[in-house]
């Protein structure tokens, strides 16, 4: 059973189009995240969301919206899309607690056209 | 603030070479300290942790330890194998709610 599930796992559209990317684990983790990583690898957060509440919004345009409908899964919503938004995205997961470590899903590659 | 320094890539070595990645971090408080490693077409996993100063983190004949004088956590393996190819992170978490992510080095080792 994959602990983080995202879908889907390539993703190409046109720029202006709004599209979604979905996440799940079943880890039983408080904590979801979302993750952007552009084409130098560079890893930048994007929100985080403990038990359904937002408690990280880095500076990304509100085009961006992340829900969380229960603690088990967090989505991300992604209004007129443009050609800097090509990306891959990735869902992450953690129980709260400094030694706790991330859970990653294996990406959503976006390419807008 | 938070943040994560580590060396940049591309890294390229021979089959049996000892590696380093260096990794220096700024913390406010005492952080957990983390080594993550991507494959080609697959999300990060967790390599190696090390939660207080003085610690060692080891796996896979990877190892680094968490030194506070020097605020740093360097990535070492004393013979590394092709299948070692990939994007080595080093990461750094306070509160075990956010994490902070040096910019990635790619390795690759050639037979």
């Amino acid at each position: 059973d994959t602990a983080v599930s995202q879908t889907p796992k390539y993703l190409v559209t046109q720029m202006g189009n709004d599209k979604s990317i979905k996440c799940e684990q079943n880890l039983g983790h408080d904590t979801m995240y979302w993750y952007k990583q552009d084409s130098k690898k560079f890893l930048k957060i994007m929100f985080s969301y403990n038990n359904k509440e937002l408690i990280i919004n880095e500076t990304v345009p509100n085009r961006f919206s992340p829900k969380s409908p229960d603690k088990a899964h967090l989505n991300l919503h992604i209004n007129s899309l443009e050609l800097g938004d090509s990306a891959v995205y990735f869902c992450a997961s953690s129980q709260a607690g400094p030694m706790e470590k991330l859970f990653f899903g294996s990406g959503t590659q976006l390419s807008v056209l | 603030g938070n943040s994560v320094t580590q060396m940049e890539g591309p890294v390229t070595l021979s089959e049996e070479a000892f590696l380093t990645i260096n990794c220096t971090y700024t913390a406010t408080g005492y952080p957990s300290l983390f080594w993550y490693v991507q494959y080609p077409g697959e999300g990060l996993q967790l390599l190696l942790k090390a939660t207080k100063a003085d610690d060692k983190g080891s796996n896979k004949g990877f190892e680094a330890t968490y030194r506070k004088e020097t605020t740093s956590f360097h990535l070492e393996k004393g013979s590394v194998q092709v299948s070692d190819s990939a994007v080595y992170f080093c990461a750094l978490s306070e509160r075990g709610n956010q994490f902070y992510f040096g910019t990635g080095t790619s390795l690759t080792v050639i037979p």
